[in-house]
């Protein structure tokens, strides 16, 4: 079965500091994977996708993500750390189902910036 | 503007009252889809549809119905809510494709609970 884990629930780094959110997916297909980010008291707002173009992926405010089909993973990083970066992200996999897509969302990481 | 529109925002009830939570889209998606969030478990989607008068159950459709009379509207319907229904809910539009690659647009959610 298709599933996506999202390794930490909670992750603390200072401002200015690089940022890892990891991300790992199991998929019985090439899947397409996101990134969401939910501010506080907020909507959910797309950060970056990959669908198996490059395996790098850059996405709005520093984030970028990699690829990586021989580990199954997708993290999430940003080399310095912003106070508005303060959210809950969200891990996606849109991965084949009997006949559609289905979109697997991860459990989210809260992101918590120290300053 | 390009938008999801969700109402109501808020909405307190009692047990076995029926409601109605109305979504509604202007960017002429075929794929809409309805989520709930509840803390430590990220977003679990209730119901989708691929188009007019197509829908099919999400992870956690009991007690929930849809439809899809029009392209723009999806409204999400308890028929006898309860109060593990409490919940935050989003509605969510994309454009469809067959990889699963679109990008989804949320509206601002509505908080529901249930007494």
């Amino acid at each position: 079965a298709q599933s996506v884990t999202q390794l930490d629930s909670h992750v603390s780094v200072s401002e200015g500091t690089p940022v890892l959110l990891r991300c790992n997916y199991s998929s019985s297909y090439s899947p397409s994977l996101f990134w969401y980010v939910q501010h506080p008291n907020k909507g959910l707002q797309l950060l970056l996708k990959y669908t198996s173009a490059a395996t790098l992926v850059k996405g709005i405010n520093g984030f970028e993500a990699e690829f990586k089909k021989s580990e199954t993973s997708f993290h999430l990083t940003k080399p310095s750390a912003h106070m508005s970066d303060a959210a809950e992200y969200f891990c996606v996999v849109s991965d084949l189902g009997d006949s559609n897509y289905q979109l697997i969302w991860g459990a989210g990481t809260k992101l918590i910036i120290k300053p | 503007e390009a938008q999801v529109t969700q109402n109501p925002r808020y909405l307190i009830t009692v047990t076995g009252k029926k409601l109605t939570v109305t979504c509604s889209q202007n960017m002429n998606h075929e794929y809409m889809s309805w989520y709930r969030q509840d803390p430590g478990l990220g977003l679990r989607q209730i119901y989708y549809s691929m188009n007019v008068e197509v829908t099919d159950k999400g992870d956690v459709p009991e007690g929930y119905k849809v439809s899809r009379k029009e392209k723009r509207n999806f409204p999400l319907i308890l028929e006898s809510p309860s109060p593990n229904q409490t919940s935050l809910y989003f509605c969510a539009s994309s454009l469809f494709s067959l990889e699963g690659r679109e990008t989804q647009y949320f509206g601002p959610g509505t908080r529901l609970l249930v007494l």
